[in-house]
């Protein structure tokens, strides 16, 4: 059975640092998505990450995926107030049905 | 705005009873998925419906049903509801059903979500 663990599940970031959200599964999956979630809303994406060594980045934020190792990471760089919210890792387990992490709620303060 | 509609957007009801929601995907979308978040149980996979069959099944309740109707808006049926639904339901949609070998970048776009208070 397809799980999926995110840490850490709280972080309080000042301005201007850096910081990286881990997030490893158990089993074989050919996809791993990143989203954003902000308080009552919706789930926003981020990054769906396909292979091993993939690397894509937005902004100030950076996703990569080691397949073997079976970890993603989401690295923030120069964290700003508006990145405040929670960030869900999902590993995708057949015909794409998201398995989540619990989350990692990202608090960003002067 | 990822163009997936659900309805309503509050619901408010009691134990014993049944509900539907319901969620129309995005223009083009074959694929409907249904999750639930509560404090709990974190966010969870109910079911999938690609192009108005049952294609994956994950932690759905005996009480709850879905379906995907021609037109591919689905309905998330809830009956004798207990306090332990209440929760933010959303509907997600793609455009196939993911299951292409896995090398396509299929994303899930989310609805605006549908929170439950069963009391």
């Amino acid at each position: 059975e397809l799980k999926v663990e995110q840490n850490p599940l709280f972080l309080s970031m000042q301005e201007g640092k850096n910081y990286t959200i881990y997030c490893n599964y158990s089993t074989t999956s050919d996809r791993l998505y990143w989203y954003r979630q902000d308080p009552g809303k919706s789930l926003e994406s981020l990054f769906v990450l396909l292979s091993n060594g993939a690397v894509k980045q937005e902004g100030r934020l950076m996703a990569s995926l080691d397949t073997k190792a079976r970890l993603s990471t989401l690295h923030i760089t120069a964290a700003v107030h508006d990145l405040s919210a929670t960030y869900f890792c999902a590993a995708s387990g057949g015909y794409n049905k998201l398995i989540f992490g619990a989350g990692t709620r990202l608090a960003v303060h002067p | 705005d990822s163009g997936v509609t659900q309805t309503p957007k509050h619901l408010i009801t009691a134990t014993g009873q049944r509900v539907t929601l319901r969620c129309s995907p995005r223009s083009g979308d074959l694929s409907v998925y249904w999750y639930q978040q509560s404090l709990d149980q974190g966010l969870q996979f109910l079911i999938q419906y690609y192009n108005g069959e049952e294609r994956a099944k994950g932690n759905i309740l005996e009480r709850f049903s879905a379906q995907q109707f021609p037109d591919l808006h689905s309905e998330l049926n809830l009956s004798s509801l207990e306090l332990g639904d209440s929760a933010l339901y959303f509907c997600a949609s793609s455009a196939e059903g993911g299951y292409t070998g896995g090398y396509l970048a299929e994303t899930q776009y989310f609805g605006p979500g549908t929170r439950l208070l069963v009391l």
